[in-house]
């Protein structure tokens, strides 16, 4: 079985704050892991995906993920925040063999004070 | 179109009664995914079409969703004598599939926003 939790339903930062959002998986098989995120009125769009190459993965906008094996994380990251950050972003793992669809976790919104 | 195109955006329905949404999926792409996306709850997997495979079928909640894809294009879930819990919205995306999991990408449409009253 697999399953991803995100830590913190909403996350605020300031403008050219850090950011950092928390995903941890369980899997019964090597994982690959992705990041989406739906802008405001927007469909799910893929940030990042990490399919067991190097294990910081940079994706769009400036965001990048760490896989922690040994911490069973995928955080993604951001070192400056724009406002046009501002999104639901939503984990997600793919690796149980009968389960071919990703299992995504709960989402977590960002907002980006000016 | 260009992307995943899903009818109605959004949907009013009476307690107890069908409806059909519909998923219209890039060109070429060989599987289709349908999630349902509650407020607060995430996504929630419901059933995944992969060429002429049998679907998988698991995430449904219970017998009165059902879903088809016909041609190996367009896909129609189905939900029987709605109730309120079934408000939400729901997801459909596809992906080409073309080198397994590790090339997976799903494009997902905007989604169609069920209400139930």
């Amino acid at each position: 079985a697999q399953s991803v939790t995100q830590l913190g339903s909403h996350v605020s930062v300031s403008e050219g704050a850090l950011v950092l959002l928390r995903c941890n998986y369980s899997s019964s098989v090597p994982p690959y892991l992705f990041w989406y995120v739906q802008y405001p009125n927007q469909g799910l769009q893929l940030l990042l995906k990490y399919t067991s190459a190097a294990t910081l993965v940079k994706g769009i906008n400036g965001f990048e993920a760490e896989f922690k094996k040994s911490e069973t994380s995928f955080h993604l990251t951001k070192p400056s925040a724009h406002m046009s950050d501002a999104a639901e972003y939503f984990c997600a793992v793919s690796g149980d063999t009968g389960r071919r669809a990703l299992t995504f976790g709960s989402g977590t919104r960002l907002q980006v004070q000016p | 179109g260009a992307g995943v195109s899903q009818s109605p955006s959004n949907k009013v329905t009476e307690k107890g009664k069908d409806v059909e949404l519909r998923c219209d999926p890039i060109s070429g792409h060989t599987a289709l995914y349908w999630y349902r996306q509650s407020l607060g709850q995430g996504l929630e997997f419901l059933i995944y079409f992969q060429g002429n495979s049998a679907p998988d079928k698991s995430g449904l909640p219970s017998d009165r969703f059902s879903a088809e894809r016909t041609g190996g294009s367009v896909s129609t879930l189905t939900i029987q004598r709605t109730q309120q819990e079934d408000s939400a919205v729901y997801l459909c995306a596809s992906s080409p599939r073309t080198g397994g999991v590790t090339n997976e990408k799903l494009f997902f449409g905007s989604g169609t926003q069920l209400s139930v009253l």
